[in-house]
């Protein structure tokens, strides 16, 4: 069985610093993928950033960076110069190879004060 | 707006009454999720279809709960005799199946509230 882990509850970040949101998995899968999703207030989940366990390239999109540290099992997203518009939830999934069905984390809430 | 529409938005219902929430997914995406998702939690999934086809169901998907998409476009999630429990945000979601990549992103609707009294 997959899990994932979103160790903080809340974080809160200054606009324009850049802010770490922790992310653990844990899968007996040798192929799988990792996604971060936002989700302000009206509910509604955002694909943010991708990362496959192949890929020997942290992800990038953006201002959003993905460090994934795969001996660790880590996937960590990093938002750079944060903005007002980016408080909301923050969600790590995963899925295993060939299958979409994805298993989220509990979320961490992030605030950006101005 | 051609994103995933989600139908009612919220829904204050007895318990044991039956309700019923509409998905209209994006119209070029075969694939079609179900997620509930309650307060301080992250979505858990709940079925999948792929077409008219009904692939996958949770264990959460209890006897009162049942999924159709009977024509391969929208889909509907009905849940009889509510109960309390039953209290939750229910997402929905799709994606396009063209493909074995992992990358597909899923696209998800703003969600249904469902409150049981």
């Amino acid at each position: 069985a997959q899990k994932i882990t979103q160790t903080q509850p809340g974080m809160f970040v200054q606009e324009k610093e850049a802010v770490t949101l922790d992310c653990t998995y844990d899968t007996s899968d040798q192929s799988y993928g990792l996604f971060w999703y936002k989700q302000p207030s009206s509910g509604e989940m955002i694909f943010l950033i991708y990362q496959g366990s192949y890929d020997e390239q942290n992800a990038t999109e953006g201002r959003y960076s993905l460090n994934f540290q795969k001996a660790r099992k880590s996937a960590n997203l990093v938002i750079s110069a944060s903005q007002l518009g980016d408080s909301a939830m923050y969600f790590c999934a995963m899925s295993r190879s060939g299958y979409s069905t994805l298993t989220f984390g509990k979320g961490t809430m992030l605030l950006v004060s101005p | 707006d051609t994103g995933v529409s989600q139908d009612p938005r919220h829904k204050i219902t007895k318990r044991g009454q039956n309700v019923t929430f509409r998905c209209d997914p994006i119209s070029e995406h075969n694939r079609l999720y179900w997620y509930r998702q309650t307060l301080g939690q992250g979505p858990e999934f709940l079925t999948y279809f792929q077409n008219e086809a009904q692939l996958e169901k949770s264990r959460l998907l209890s006897d009162r709960f049942s999924a159709e998409r009977p024509k391969g476009s929208f889909s509907t999630l009905e849940i009889q005799r509510t109960e309390q429990g039953d209290s939750a945000m229910y997402l929905c979601a799709s994606r396009t199946g063209i493909g074995q990549t992992n990358t597909g992103e899923l696209f998800f609707g703003e969600g249904s509230r469902l409150t049981v009294l």
